[in-house]
């Protein structure tokens, strides 16, 4: 029962890098998001995805792009990393946008610009 | 705009004790809240959730939640803790309206000393 898989756990980038973070569900969930973490500050929603096909900024989706590629999948691209995306990020899912479902997390990615 | 305080960065309490973390919300509809944990290096876990009716909540491991709407407050609690509940709690709140967006706050550092 994998849940929500997120890829790589680890990354380190050099100032001006790209990366792709990777992030694959097997609930058949309708939404999934992008969080990041940064201490102190809670969870903050960079984007989200309500359904297969649509895409959404949330918070500080700044310096970010996204792709649903199916119903399983939602990356999240970094163009051209700064030390400001230094955090650690995850993926969740939902069943629906809708209403009171709970989230299902991923086990996170921890990015290091340097 | 919806919002939740998380008024304490960490609470200590006795193996034994019954514990209390804090959570107030301010939304613009009728609230959905949520209380998840994070353990160390590991993905946020959905604990329980309030959407309407009692206004007590059980949840896993033995948590409860208790939602006043005069006070804007959905606080967690435990009647006996445990070394094991040890973690970062955090609360969430979802704007009733039908907004795709589940704001959390910052949370709180549970530490439960035996």
């Amino acid at each position: 029962n994998a849940g929500v898989t997120q890829t790589p756990k680890f990354q380190v980038l050099k100032t001006g890098q790209s990366m792709t973070l990777q992030c694959a569900q097997d609930m058949n969930h309708n939404s999934m998001y992008w969080y990041r973490q940064d201490p102190g500050m809670g969870l903050r929603l960079i984007y989200y995805s309500a359904s297969e096909g649509t895409t959404d900024k949330g918070e500080v989706p700044n310096g970010y792009n996204v792709s649903r590629l199916n119903k399983r999948e939602f990356s999240l691209r970094l163009e051209s990393a700064a030390p400001s995306q230094t955090s650690v990020y995850f993926c969740a899912s939902s069943e629906s946008g809708t209403e009171y479902y709970g989230y299902t997390f991923g086990s996170g990615t921890r990015l290091t610009v340097v | 705009a919806q919002s939740v305080a998380q008024p304490e960065d960490q609470v200590n309490v006795a193996e034994g004790n019954p514990l209390t973390v804090k959570c107030t919300y301010s939304v613009s509809g009728n609230p959905y809240l949520f209380w998840y944990v994070q353990y160390p290096n590991r993905g946020l876990q959905f604990l329980l959730k309030y959407i309407t009716g009692d206004n007590l909540v059980k949840g896993s491991y033995g948590f409860e939640a208790e939602f006043n709407k005069s006070q804007t407050s959905f606080h967690l609690k435990k009647p006996s803790a445990l070394v094991s509940d040890s973690a970062l709690y955090f609360c969430a709140v979802r704007d009733g309206t039908g907004g795709f967006k589940t704001i959390f706050g910052a949370g709180t550092r549970l530490f439960v000393k035996a």
